[in-house]
């Protein structure tokens, strides 16, 4: 079935790097823009970037842009963040999910979701 | 601050209809754009709900309507059920200064 894996969360220090995974299955992973949202503890969906099927384009929240990257392996069906210089407000669970659209569109909204991968930047 | 403004709770008993209300700008909702809804249990994959203002995905149950005009959305779910109990997410697409995707702050149904 259709299903989408994270993993890769974990503790790091303010200033510190982490980089999550998502793996994808039953489906065309390369037909697909994919997002990353985040959870932060007791509060509510914020979207943190997306990235094209063909990984030609991406776009990033402004409390991202400089720090994060995302990229895409279609080869492995994998979608990657690199979170640098993490922040304590970059606390909270993160979600890949899949764009709505089929190449070569996307709509910027999300029919597939992850459970999620929590990281904790604390000191 | 979210660029969808959403009531933090709302509750209804077994069998009841509840409405949960989206309110957009003109730099979301506003500029035409269409909302989209999100069921979401802590601890799961959040769940696409209605997409395209009023449209269901294969597989949810017809419960579950939405509507849009102009800067102001709604979802309706009519016959409460105690599976319902969720946080429910507006969202669409911004064009305001460094955003392109907003979620509005989430609403806790609770089925009493």
């Amino acid at each position: 079935q259709v299903q989408l894996v994270e993993s890769g969360g974990g503790v790091v220090q303010p200033g510190g790097s982490l980089r999550l995974s998502c793996l994808a299955s039953g489906f065309t992973f390369s037909n697909y823009a994919m997002h990353w949202v985040r959870q932060a503890p007791g509060k509510g969906l914020e979207w943190v970037s997306i990235i094209s099927f063909d990984a030609k384009n991406e776009y990033y929240a402004d409390s991202v842009k400089g720090r994060f990257t995302v990229s895409r392996d279609s080869s492995k069906n994998t979608l990657y963040l690199q979170m640098n210089n993490l922040r304590t407000e970059d606390t909270a669970v993160y979600f890949c999910a899949r764009d709505f659209g089929v190449i070569p569109d996307y709509y910027y909204y999300m029919d597939v979701w992850g459970k999620g991968t929590t990281v904790s930047v604390s000191s | 601050q979210s660029g969808l403004t959403q009531p933090p709770s709302v509750s209804g008993a077994p069998g009841q209809r509840v409405t949960i209300s989206c309110t957009g700008t003109r730099y979301n909702l506003g500029a035409g754009f269409d909302v989209h809804w999100y069921q979401h249990v802590p601890g799961t994959a959040p769940k696409l709900l209605i997409y395209a203002n009023n449209n269901r995905p294969s597989g949810v149950p017809d419960r579950f309507s939405g509507s849009k005009s102009g800067t102001s959305a709604s979802l309706a779910i009519t016959g409460l059920q105690v599976d319902d109990e969720a946080e429910y997410y507006c969202q669409a697409i911004d064009i305001g200064p460094g955003t392109y995707v907003v979620f509005g702050g989430g609403t806790k149904l609770t089925v009493l």
